[in-house]
């Protein structure tokens, strides 16, 4: 499984744009990147996925370099409700059992 | 509406107490899994289960049994619970594929043992 690094915590204003970045720098070739999003005594919920270049949704965008070592979740015009740890995983078709969420990154978005 | 459902939300219960937490989904998935979260330590797995009488250890297996007799539940059980698993429990379902890292998460099951 690749190991993934990604900040302990940002802030930001409502409206704002917020961009995580998590670095995955041993991806192997099959793998794929999932982002969660948690809020409090809640449990992750998927926000999107992608295996290269650029994914975008009605909740985030996700950016994927040709190298694949890193990648960025995109968050635009957050809100309050935004608030949430936001957790970057690395995996592959048949590891979904051994899936590890690291610490995540708490995102917090103030008035 | 598609969605993995645990019972009970809140439980309460005394030291050695047996007791089980029960997971349901209703997507049709193979893929099954409990994980514990604690403040400091994020989520850990604690057993998973890619189809019905298949399960495995996860990272934290101790003080725990799972079974998959049927495809859609996946319960927990805690056959002597000690205070040390007093944590926040999530059950999770998806299905394999080649990009099958969408999981689908239960609402979790606050544990307390006292």
């Amino acid at each position: 499984l690749a190991k993934t690094t990604q900040p302990i915590s940002m802030d930001s204003y409502e409206g704002q744009e917020v961009n995580i970045t998590c670095s995955h720098n041993n991806i192997a070739t099959n793998d794929y990147i999932t982002w969660y999003q948690q809020f409090p005594s809640q449990g992750p919920r998927f926000i999107i996925q992608g295996y290269k270049t650029k994914v975008t949704n009605e909740v985030a965008s996700l950016f994927i370099p040709a190298d694949r070592k890193s990648s960025t979740l995109s968050l635009p015009r957050v809100s309050l409700s935004d608030t949430a740890v936001y957790y970057c995983l690395v995996g592959v078709t048949d590891s979904w059992g051994k899936l590890q969420f690291g610490a995540g990154t708490q995102v917090v978005v103030t008035p | 509406e598609a969605q993995v459902t645990q019972n009970p939300r809140y439980l309460i219960t005394v030291t050695g107490k047996k007791l089980t937490v029960t997971c349901s989904q209703n997507m049709n998935h193979e893929y099954m899994s409990w994980y514990r979260q604690d403040p400091g330590l994020g989520l850990r797995q604690i057993y998973y289960s890619m189809n019905v009488e298949v399960t495995d250890k996860g990272d934290v297996p101790e003080g725990y049994k799972v079974s998959r007799k049927e495809k859609r539940n996946f319960p927990l059980i805690l056959e002597s619970p000690s205070p040390n698993q007093t944590s926040l429990y999530f059950c999770a379902s998806n299905s394999p594929g080649r990009s099958n890292t969408e999981a689908f998460f239960g609402q979790g099951t606050r544990l307390t043992v006292v």
